[in-house]
């Protein structure tokens, strides 16, 4: 079955630390694969997407990803994170790139000062 | 600039009441989506719609109807309303080789 899995519910780092969130997909085959992010009471806004190419894929405010696909991971990255990245972040992947998204569970990111 | 709006944001049922949530797109997708968000849980696929007109189950579908009018309303239906329907329910639009555009969300909650 498809599933998308992140396996940090919650994580907290110090303003200017690196980030890594984890995610990991199982698809038959190579899904196109996205990293939401949803601030407080809003809705998702999309960081990344990757569907080809270059592994690492740059997103909005500084966020990058790396695909490995023998690992099956699309893991999150930040150099130095910021309080204002304090935010929920989902991955996702679609088998066409447009339809049926699964999403992972979430990772709550706190950045304390 | 990319819009989906969903209607009411806030809204407090009955067991056993029907409720209507309306999400209305201005992006001229043919994709819609509702999802519900809970604790634990992350995103889960309702309905979604390939066009007016269409309908199909997503992950959890039983309890839930949806409608799809028109390309830029989608609505989904909730005929007996339980408690455990209480969630966060987004709406979300998008077209082939385009990003997913979402709502801001409707917080329910069945008393």
């Amino acid at each position: 079955a498809q599933s998308v899995t992140q396996p940090d519910a919650r994580v907290t780092v110090s303003e200017g630390a690196s980030l890594q969130l984890r995610c990991k997909y199982s698809y038959s085959g190579t899904p196109y694969l996205f990293w939401y992010v949803q601030y407080q009471r809003q809705g998702l806004q999309l960081l990344l997407k990757y569907y080809s190419g270059d592994p690492v894929v740059q997103g909005v405010n500084g966020f990058e990803a790396e695909f490995s696909k023998s690992d099956s991971s699309f893991h999150l990255r930040k150099a130095s994170v910021h309080w204002s990245d304090s935010a929920v972040y989902f991955c996702a992947a679609s088998i066409t790139g447009y339809q049926n998204f699964y999403f992972g569970k979430g990772t709550s990111l706190t950045v304390i000062p | 600039e990319a819009a989906v709006t969903q209607s009411p944001r806030n809204k407090v049922a009955v067991t056993g009441g029907k409720v209507t949530l309306s999400c209305n797109q201005t992006n001229n997708h043919n994709n819609m989506y509702w999802y519900r968000q809970d604790t634990g849980h992350g995103l889960r696929l309702i309905h979604y719609s390939y066009g007016a007109g269409s309908t199909e189950k997503g992950d959890i579908p039983d309890g839930y109807k949806a409608s799809r009018p028109s390309q830029e309303n989608f609505s989904l239906i909730l005929e007996l309303a339980t408690p455990s329907q209480t969630s966060v329910y987004f709406c979300a639009s998008g077209g082939i080789n385009t990003e997913v555009f979402f709502g801001k969300g409707t917080r329910l909650t069945v008393v």
